[in-house]
């Protein structure tokens, strides 16, 4: 039972270099999430997805983009990278339902993928 | 606004010591409350959660955490600490978002734990 896989786990890029990072769930949750984490700042949504074929922006967007093509699969890219994104990032996701009470907002994470920009 | 206090940055306890990391909230309803740990080098992994009911919630690892509504409290406690709970710990609030809930997270409070 592999539930939230992220890869790469670690990466170096250099300025202005571009990437994706990969986030698969295997619980057939409707909701996922990029977070990223930094020292004294806590967690930091990025981006969300209600469902497959939408993304939403997160507190922190700019710089990143996603994309949600399959369920299981959402995809987090930085186009031009800046050292300003060097940072740890979680991938999770939640369960939904068409009952609102269901919904209780409960989080499965990643094991996240570090990535240093120079 | 909606927020989330963890007032203690770090705290070290010896092994065999009793544990409370303290999280206060401000939500105008009713909130779901979780506790989530880090270990280091790994994710977060769910702790407990409050939904409703009984104020007094069991988790995984032997913690526990009481709501209190009158303080919009939700402690977590462990009457014996060991070094395998050193780790970076979060609460979060998930509060009415839509249709759907968001979480809020607090910035988390590190233990450290001597032998």
């Amino acid at each position: 039972n592999a539930g939230v896989t992220q890869t790469p786990k670690f990466r170096v890029l250099k300025t202005g270099q571009s990437m994706t990072l990969l986030c698969a769930q295997d619980m057939n949750h409707e909701y996922m999430y990029w977070y990223r984490q930094d020292p004294g700042m806590g967690l930091r949504l990025i981006h969300y997805s209600v469902g497959e074929g939408t993304t939403a922006k997160g507190e922190v967007p700019d710089g990143y983009n996603v994309s949600r093509l399959k369920k299981q699969n959402f995809l987090l890219g930085l186009e031009s990278a800046a050292p300003s994104q060097t940072s740890v990032y979680f991938c999770a996701s939640s369960y939904s339902s068409l009952s609102f009470l269901r919904n209780t907002g409960e989080l499965f994470f990643g094991e996240g993928s570090r990535l240093t920009v120079l | 606004a909606q927020s989330v206090t963890q007032p203690d940055i770090h705290i070290t306890v010896s092994e065999g010591a009793s544990l409370e990391l303290r999280c206060n909230y401000s939500y105008g309803a009713t909130p779901y409350l979780f506790w989530y740990v880090q270990s280091p080098g790994q994710g977060l992994q769910l702790l407990l959660k409050y939904f409703s009911g009984d104020t007094l919630v069991q988790g995984i690892k032997g913690f526990e955490a009481e709501f209190k509504r009158s303080q919009s409290s939700f402690n977590l406690r462990k009457p014996s600490v060991h070094w395998s709970d050193a780790a970076e710990y979060f609460c979060a609030v998930g509060v009415n978002a839509g249709n759907n809930r968001k979480l809020i997270w607090g910035l988390g409070t590190s233990l450290a734990v001597n032998p």
